[in-house]
């Protein structure tokens, strides 16, 4: 089965530590991207990265590390920094960023993971 | 900066009617936009993108609208069920900026 396979679902944080979130893709996509959705609102985006050892900040990168090592994968590390973690977090990918004729980022998602704070 | 607004309130309808959702933008022109829906605590699926040069686009029981002049999408689903209560979220631009989403909700 193609997708991607974000884990895990539920993730706990205690005061001060820093935890990762994994994010899995077997669709050969070149670009992956972590949102954060908070409760009544719509997606907004972390981090995204076109290409392996690439990746740019989004639109609330403070508190929030990635890597891209892989093609298959995009982990996001949210550090202590991050005052306010507490939401759902979405992995997507895209077979492009964008160009390449339309069609080519549309963006598949993970299921998700809920990050709470203890 | 580029911004995208959706139908904040919750669209409540009766089964059999049709439920149309709002999605305006402003400070920019796409050549396309997007559809997604979202069930609660899952990820976003794709449903029907939409070019510039298209009035109209359909699939199914969907139809998706855009015009670039009022700089809007409509989001049309006929014969609505039970099971299409979801959120619906429309996006666009190279990297995707998403909407807000409108919550749709259809009684039995």
């Amino acid at each position: 089965d193609g997708g991607i396979t974000q884990s895990p679902k539920y993730l706990f944080r205690k005061e001060g530590q820093n935890v990762t979130l994994s994010c899995e893709q077997n669709l050969n996509h070149d670009a992956m991207y972590w949102y954060r959705q908070d409760p009544g609102q719509g997606l907004r985006l972390i981090y995204y990265s076109q290409i392996v050892n690439d990746f740019q900040k989004g639109d609330i990168a403070e508190g929030y590390s990635v890597s891209r090592e892989k093609k298959e994968s995009f982990p996001l590390t949210v550090t202590s920094a991050q005052k306010n973690p507490t939401a759902f977090y979405l992995c997507a990918s895209s077979s492009v960023l964008a160009g390449g004729g339309e069609g080519k980022n549309i963006q598949y998602f993970g299921a998700g993971t809920r990050l709470s704070v203890l | 900066s580029q911004k995208i607004e959706q139908n904040s309130e919750a669209l409540n309808i009766q089964e059999g009617k049709t439920a149309t959702l709002t999605c305006n933008y402003t400070n920019y022109s796409p050549a396309y936009l997007q559809w997604y829906r979202q069930d609660p605590g899952r990820g976003p699926v794709f449903l029907l993108l939409i070019r510039e040069n298209e009035k109209e686009k359909r699939k199914e029981r969907l139809k998706v609208t855009f015009d670039t002049t009022l700089k809007q999408s409509l989001f049309h689903i006929t014969a609505s069920q039970p099971a299409d209560s979801a959120t619906y979220l429309c996006a666009l631009g190279g990297k995707l900026i998403f909407g807000q989403g409108t919550e749709l909700s259809v009684k039995p």
